[in-house]
């Protein structure tokens, strides 16, 4: 079974409104967790690097105001994405880094829509 | 130059054929290479996991890394539709808590019955 929870799976909203994706280690321990999108045909491309307990760690490019990631416990980290706008829709993943089996575990996805 | 190559594909054989997928790279300081299996509007799986050069086998997948060519491979033997996905490889600079991953575009394979 996942080990890897996220949802929604699919989100559709209105322009303007803000999103919460969450993503939740099911087995395990994750002090670190991973936020990519992936545009259609596109590779996986990383948002955000997230840390239980501390601040998460954006690459170049991508808005820490927009994508709030907060991860407040070591079994859930969460994206929001603040006053969504169609250039956001894309499909959203999660991951986590267990640390004791030195694996890396991805979610199912979530599939954002901004009409 | 990207640092991960990866043609997209997409590449369709039938059903029992042997399929090689392949990536190139270009920073010499990966050292830990995988190949995942997305399934559509899926997240990826991982099907194996490699530290530096040589072979790996698992069941029907074998996975190798040539790190003199900068280049690695997943062979599916008896290949099923079951298989039919997109694969992405994706290799890191370092294991442990930093594990960042650096992913090709993937390949999208259609295995035909």
């Amino acid at each position: 079974g996942a080990v890897v929870s996220q949802h929604p799976s699919r989100v559709i909203c209105k322009s303007g409104t803000s999103v919460k994706i969450e993503c939740r280690s099911l087995d395990f321990q994750a002090t670190t967790m991973f936020w990519y999108r992936q545009f259609p045909k596109q590779s996986l491309m990383l948002m955000a690097t997230s840390n239980e307990g501390s601040k998460a760690t954006y690459e170049q490019g991508v808005e820490k105001d927009k994508f709030l990631i907060n991860h407040a416990s070591l079994t859930l980290s969460t994206l929001t994405v603040t006053s969504a706008h169609p250039e956001d829709s894309s499909f959203y993943i999660c991951s986590a880094w267990d640390s004791l089996n030195e694996k890396l575990f991805f979610g199912s996805g979530t599939q954002l829509s901004v009409l | 130059q990207k640092e991960v190559e990866q043609d997209p594909g997409p590449l369709s054989v039938p059903e029992g054929a042997i399929v090689s997928l392949n990536c190139t790279y270009s920073n010499s300081a990966f050292q830990y290479f995988m190949w995942y299996r997305q399934y559509s509007r899926k997240g990826p799986e991982l099907l194996m996991y490699t530290y530096s050069s040589g072979n790996k086998e698992d069941g029907r997948f074998t996975a190798q890394v040539d790190k003199s060519s900068k280049y690695i491979s997943l062979f599916i033997r008896d290949s099923q539709p079951s298989d039919s996905a997109t694969y992405l490889c994706a290799m890191t600079k370092s294991g442990g808590s930093n594990y960042k991953l650096t992913f090709g575009k993937g390949t999208l394979l259609t295995v035909n019955p």
